[in-house]
Order: C-alpha cells, then sequence, then structure tokens
C-alpha cells in the first residue's frame, strides 16, 4: 500500500539557516504530494504541494520537488526564521482512486534565535 | 481560507462514559469531513469518512459501534467516543472537503484537533 517516511525530529537550528526535511514515498499510482504545517494550538495547514513528477512547490519561502525517480519529495528553506518552528507533515492523496491523505509521523522543527 | 473548528479543544473523562467531539466548517459547506486519530509520535491515521446525510465509511479495524460518527449537516460533523476506555486516550483530528465552493474545491481544510484522555 501507500506509505510516506519522513525525517525523525526534533530538528533545532538557528535562525537563518539552511533547512531540509527529508521525505520519501511508496505508492502504487500516481499521488500528488503535499507538506502540511501545524503551528503550535492550531490545525494543518497545506503549505504546498506538486501534483505531477518535477512539478516544484513553493509557498512563504519553502519548496519541495517531486522527484518520481528517487520517490521523494523533501522540503527546503533557504533561510528559516523563528515563526517557522512547527511540525511538518509530508503526505500523498491518489486523487484518481479516492482522497484519502496518508501522512508521515511529522517532524518538529525548532528556530532558535 | 476555509476555517474549521473543534469543540472541545481537550476533555477528560472516566472510563465507560461517552464522550461527543464536534467539528464545524466555519464558512464553507463541508460536502465530505473526515476524521482521524493521532498517536504521539505518529502520523495522522484516517478513521473515517463521512459525507452529508450518509453514513460514515469506516478504515479497516476501526470500530464504528465505538465511534460514531454523524454527519447531519454542511457545516457539522460529530464523533462520539462510546464506552470510553483508556486505550481510547488520543489526539483527534477532523478535516473538511467541499465541492460547492470553487475556490476551496478538492482542498481539506483542518481542525485544530481535540485532546481525549480517558481516565
Amino acid at each position: 500500500g501507500n506509505s510516506v517516511t519522513q525525517m525523525e525530529g526534533p530538528v533545532t537550528l538557528s535562525e537563518e539557516a539552511f533547512l531540509t526535511i527529508n521525505c520519501t514515498y511508496t505508492a502504487t499510482g500516481y499521488p500528488s504530494l503535499f507538506w502540511y504545517v501545524q503551528y503550535p494550538g492550531e490545525g494543518l495547514q497545506l503549505l504546498l504541494k506538486a501534483t505531477k513528477a518535477d512539478d516544484k512547490g513553493s509557498n512563504k519561502g519553502f519548496e519541495a520537488t517531486y522527484r518520481k525517480e528517487t520517490t521523494s519529495f523533501h522540503l527546503e528553506k533557504g533561510s528559516v526564521q523563528v515563526s517557522d518552528s512547527a511540525v511538518y507533515f509530508c503526505a500523498l492523496s491518489d486523487m484518481n482512486r479516492d482522497d484519502k491523505i496518508i501522512f508521515g509521523k511529522g517532524t518538529r522543527l525548532h528556530i532558535l534565535p | 481560507g476555509a476555517v474549521v473548528s473543534q469543540h472541545p479543544s481537550r476533555v477528560i473523562c472516566k472510563s465507560g462514559t461517552s464522550v461527543k467531539i464536534e467539528c464545524r466548517s466555519l464558512d464553507f459547506q463541508a460536502t465530505t469531513m473526515f476524521w482521524y486519530r493521532q498517536f504521539p509520535k505518529k502520523s495522522l491515521m484516517l478513521m473515517a469518512t463521512s459525507n452529508e446525510g450518509s453514513k460514515a465509511t469506516y478504515e479497516q479495524g476501526v470500530e464504528k459501534d465505538k465511534f460514531l460518527i454523524n454527519h447531519a449537516s454542511l457545516t457539522l460533523s460529530t464523533l462520539t467516543v462510546t464506552s470510553a476506555h483508556p486505550e481510547d486516550s488520543s489526539f483527534y483530528i477532523c478535516s473538511a472537503k467541499t465541492l460547492t465552493t470553487t475556490s476551496l474545491w478538492g482542498e481539506q481544510f483542518f481542525g485544530p484537533g481535540t485532546r481525549l484522555t480517558v481516565l
């Protein structure tokens, strides 16, 4: 079945550091890939998405590229801010089959001032 | 964006009692709602999918008599944990999707979650 694996946290970085959170997936079809973010006390929010191979999703300085050859969707940001501290979830959904979203375990990110 | 609320945010109950959690879409019509459960350091696990006015579809391994879901209107779904036991303690999250608002079509919007503790 479909699954998502993302790097374990917590990840602690200093402000303005470069961020990478690794995510790989297993899917039988052609899934859409997502990154969700959960800020403290809030619900999950869609951060970015990519619907086909080689697509790049981007938002708020974050980027992720749908790499079919490596089955990866790593999240990157060139210069993180304290306000980026949150839990990040990689996820996939096969829209051609059903609406179910399969999530990774989440990676907690701490940014130090 | 669209806002989904959950109530209560935290609940503590005694073993054997039932607990109801509400999920509301505040500014859009939720044609489909989803209920997830999240264990510590684990991913969100889909429990069930409900469409307004019809019975919920439960994922394999989820007891439908234990977790009663009612999607009575286009803005409200409820999850009732019946005869709760300590192993039901968890973080429950709902999400909602709409097919009636073009700008929001297809995306799931998540509530902030409800922390249930069963003593």
